[in-house]
């Protein structure tokens, strides 16, 4: 079982760029979940999909947008990049109708914004 | 809303000595509560959860943590502590209504010396 995996795992951008972050869950989860980690802090949630719609959000603008697939991956999308969303990009994954199913997470993508 | 707190950013102990790593919480119903560590340029991985019942939780590598619900605590311990669990530790919290959102703490990192 290859777990969680993310792509690209490094990514420098330009201010002002588009970025797209990927995401594949582990082998029968069904939901898929994007974390910010800054430097020296915890996750923040992002936003969570499951079956290919948007079911909760975080406090983040709507230049973070995602989209999930039939095949339950999923991709992060971030428009106008500022130097502030320079971070480690985590994806979580997990079965959702387990309810106490614990996330799985993936390696993260580091982006830096220059 | 929920929200996690982790009062100390570093815990240093020598190895064989005793580890905790304090935790608590606030959610507006019941927790589920989680322990994820984080080693250099990696993800989160799943160290123990608390969804119900014993209050005492065991996990992988040695480590388990105790659920009190009176002091909405939920520290992390480990009886004899190793070098290599010198990390970054994370504990999370998930309100049982909500499916979706995870909320962090700031981590805590732990350095066992030997």
């Amino acid at each position: 079982d290859a777990g969680v995996t993310q792509s690209p795992t490094h990514l420098i951008k330009t201010r002002g760029q588009q970025v797209t972050l990927r995401c594949s869950p582990k082998s029968g989860h069904d939901t898929v979940s994007w974390y910010q980690q800054a430097l020296g802090q915890g996750p923040q949630f992002i936003f969570q999909y499951y079956e290919e719609e948007e079911r909760q959000r975080g406090n983040f603008p709507d230049r973070f947008s995602g989209h999930q697939f039939p095949n339950y991956s999923s991709e992060l999308n971030v428009n106008a990049l500022l130097l502030g969303d320079s971070a480690l990009y985590l994806c979580a994954s997990r079965e959702l109708q387990g309810r106490n199913t614990e996330a799985f997470f993936g390696q993260g993508t580091r982006l830096t914004v220059v | 809303a929920q929200s996690v707190a982790q009062p100390e950013d570093q815990v240093n102990v020598a190895e064989g000595n005793p580890l905790t790593v304090k935790c608590t919480y606030s959610v507006s119903g019941n927790p589920y509560l989680f322990w994820y560590v984080q080693y250099p340029n990696r993800g989160l991985q799943f160290l123990l959860k608390y969804i119900t019942g014993d209050n005492l939780v065991k996990g992988s590598y040695g480590f388990e943590a105790e659920f009190n619900k009176s002091q909405t605590s939920f520290h992390l311990k480990k009886p004899s502590a190793l070098v290599s669990d010198s990390a970054l530790y994370f504990c999370a919290v998930r309100d049982i209504w909500d499916d979706y959102k995870l909320s962090f703490g700031a981590g805590t990192t732990v350095t066992v010396r030997a």
